[in-house]
């Protein structure tokens, strides 16, 4: 089956710096990777996705780029704000099989003033 | 509104007493499935469902039931529970084959402690 890895865990880092997080997939299958923010006792929220056909998609200050060949894929926020703080979910799913989300464990992400 | 409705959102219960989570949605979603939340290991898929009747085995299915009677419904049944099922439970939904590679639409969680 699909595994995710996720890199880094926590992420610490200065208002108004970037945060990039990174992911790896093991099944080529997978076509669909969207990522999640999980606020404290609250449920995953989409906040970007991509899909296979796509190298890199952007809305606002977040951004997200896919390296198929080397399935990686990665989370880009820019000019973080203390409300981007928050634990960061990738996931990774194909066509078919119910839409299974495989997910990483997670970055914590904390943005100080 | 389109949502996900999970009850109930916290549990305190004792080892072995049969318990119940619902969840429905109202988007007319053929897809749903449930996750449990532990720290440090993400989300994982227990259980999920194609259709009505149409029921499968996630990555972490042992010491869980679940049903699709309807297509609105599709609650998480723990027989026997045992503390090591105490986590964060989400029930999610997604429109379905028709609609490739949409998003999940998450519960807002069901907190269950196992004593």
């Amino acid at each position: 089956g699909e595994n995710v890895e996720q890199h880094p865990s926590t992420l610490s880092v200065q208002e108004g710096d970037s945060a990039v997080i990174k992911c790896t997939y093991s099944d080529s299958a997978s076509n669909y990777f969207p990522w999640y923010k999980q606020e404290l006792g609250k449920r995953p929220q989409l906040i970007i996705d991509i899909r296979s056909n796509v190298g890199e998609k952007k809305d606002q200050r977040i951004a997200v780029t896919l390296n198929k060949t080397a399935k990686h894929f990665s989370l880009h926020i820019t000019e973080t704000q203390p409300e981007d703080s928050a634990v960061y979910f990738c996931a990774a799913s194909f066509t078919g099989g119910g839409n299974k989300l495989t997910f990483g464990t997670g970055t914590q992400l904390k943005v100080e003033l | 509104e389109a949502q996900v409705t999970q009850n109930p959102r916290y549990l305190i219960t004792v080892t072995g007493k049969k318990l119940t989570v619902t969840c429905s949605q109202n988007m007319n979603h053929e897809y749903m499935s449930w996750y449990r939340q532990d720290p440090g290991l993400g989300l994982r898929q227990i259980y999920y469902s194609m259709n009505v009747e149409v029921t499968d085995k996630g990555d972490v299915p042992e010491g869980y039931k679940v049903s699709r009677k309807e297509k609105r419904n599709f609650p998480l049944i723990l027989e026997s529970p045992s503390p090591n099922q105490t986590s964060l439970y989400f029930c999610a939904s997604n429109p379905g084959p028709s609609y490739s590679n949409q998003p999940q639409h998450f519960g807002d969680g069901t907190r269950l402690s196992i004593l």
